[in-house]
């Protein structure tokens, strides 16, 4: 079965760096690219960006984290992950990668068919 | 950005009853929607995508409509497991963004 198995909690002071891991297992990982979304304590859904976990690994990241977020894949260990730079506290947040079900040359359909478990980190002096 | 908003933020409702959600976009994104439900302490999990298909597994009871900015979220008869928070989210382009949520519970 499909599962994206994400890295424990972390808590870094303000102005470190996070850095989560999520390891696919039960499909072909090279076929289905990886998103990572946000939710804040008690608040909402935040997209952080996209890449491609095969070929030349091209990614997409929100403007909002553009320049503190960095995505990287290791196809050797089918895992994905994704670095965020100069923490604040309105970082902490439960962080999640999941699947986009459909990718092809024009692009993908930018939906979430399979999700982590989630990561939280703290950010906190 | 396209902002995604919607109705209510949160409603009481009992077993069996009939619920609806809304959601709008602030800009026509056609078809491009999807809906997840997440329950207290767990990742989100995909319902309904492009506005009306249901994904594999998810019960019939669940179902979605609209198109261009207004788009609606049914469960026909809920259930005691369908207590939760339900988000819509646009996938015409990104940014991807979802609506604030409406937490359904008794």
């Amino acid at each position: 079965q499909v599962q994206l198995v994400q890295s424990g909690a972390e808590v870094r002071k303000p102005g470190a760096s996070v850095k989560v891991s999520c390891r696919a297992s039960g499909y072909t990982f090279s076929s289905y690219y990886i998103h990572w979304v946000r939710q804040a304590p008690g608040l909402g859904l935040e997209w952080m960006g996209i890449i491609n976990p095969s070929g030349d690994g091209s990614i997409n990241y929100a403007q909002k984290f553009q320049g503190r977020v960095t995505m990287d894949r290791d196809t050797s260990t089918r895992t994905v992950y994704m670095e965020l730079s100069s923490l604040k506290s309105e970082d902490t947040a439960v962080y999640y990668c999941a699947r986009d079900p459909y990718c092809t040359d024009d692009g993908c359909s930018l939906t979430f068919d399979y999700w982590g478990q989630g990561t939280l980190v703290t950010v906190s002096s | 950005d396209i902002q995604m908003t919607q109705s209510p933020s949160s409603l009481s409702a009992s077993v069996g009853d009939r619920v609806t959600i809304s959601c709008r976009s602030s800009q026509n994104i056609s078809r491009y929607l999807n809906w997840y439900q997440q329950k207290s302490g767990e990742a989100p999990k995909l319902l309904i995508y492009t506005a009306k298909t249901l994904q594999n597994g998810v019960p019939p009871r669940f179902t979605g409509s609209g198109s261009g900015t207004e788009f609606t979220l049914t469960i026909s008869s809920l259930q005691p497991e369908d207590f939760a928070t339900y988000y819509c989210q646009q996938s015409f382009s990104a940014p991807l963004t979802f609506g604030g949520g409406t937490k359904v519970g008794i």
